[in-house]
């Protein structure tokens, strides 16, 4: 069973932390995204690479946010120093882009639980 | 500015009912809808998605309507079952070119309740 894996799941830090968060997309898939939510702005898109190159992060703040694509099986999301408004759940996805249309799914991990105090 | 609202916060449906979930959007660039189900402290489950070249899809108990010239599009689910109990997302994006695939604009959710 294919599944988009993140980890932490939950994660408490303290402000001022770095922290760092890690999502292994469904073997194949070619685009990768990281999206927040938050109760005031609902599901956000932050970031998305393809084929391991960013293409869009403009929902990012650059000052303390970070992303990565090591390597095709590896995408890491990065906070440097974290803040309590940084609290929110951050979701990994990935899709197959460039196929039929019919094939344009995206895959959501469980998402990692970040409170930052 | 919201290109994708879902303007019912929650609905509350007899099980064995039909359920139908509402979705309206604002960018026409849009072709690519999608509707996901949503527990408390998982991701996101893809359900259903349709495409701009069709006004009709289906999979079992859900089936996605899209209405382009309304900029609309809905989920019904017949019948409505305790299980389905969940925030259900609807989403967009626009597959021209390739690039902004998957760069998904959701909707604020809506709270689905299905009493036994």
């Amino acid at each position: 069973d294919a599944r988009v894996t993140q980890t932490p799941r939950h994660k408490v830090t303290e402000m001022g932390q770095e922290v760092t968060m890690r999502c292994q997309p469904i073997l194949g898939h070619n685009t990768v995204f990281w999206y927040r939510q938050t109760m005031m702005q609902g599901l956000e898109l932050l970031a998305y690479f393809r084929n391991r190159a960013p293409l869009d992060d403009s929902g990012m703040p650059k000052d303390r946010f970070s992303a990565e694509m090591p390597d095709a099986t590896l995408a890491t999301l990065k906070i440097q120093p974290s803040e309590p408004r940084d609290s929110a759940v951050y979701f990994c996805a990935s899709g197959l882009a460039g196929i039929s249309l019919s094939g344009n799914t995206i895959y959501f991990g469980e998402g990692s639980w970040l409170t930052v105090v | 500015d919201q290109q994708v609202k879902q303007n019912s916060p929650s609905l509350s449906v007899q099980e064995g009912r039909i359920s139908i979930l509402n979705c309206d959007y604002t960018n026409s660039m849009f072709d690519y809808f999608l509707w996901y189900k949503k527990y408390p402290a998982e991701g996101p489950t893809f359900l259903i998605s349709i495409s701009s070249i069709k006004d009709k899809n289906e999979d079992g108990r859900f089936t996605v309507f899209l209405n382009k010239s309304a900029k609309h599009l809905s989920l019904h689910i017949v019948p409505s079952q305790p299980g389905d109990s969940a925030v259900y997302f609807c989403a967009a994006f626009n597959n021209a070119g390739g690039t902004s695939y998957g760069k998904l604009t959701f909707g604020q959710g809506t709270i689905l309740t299905v009493h036994p």
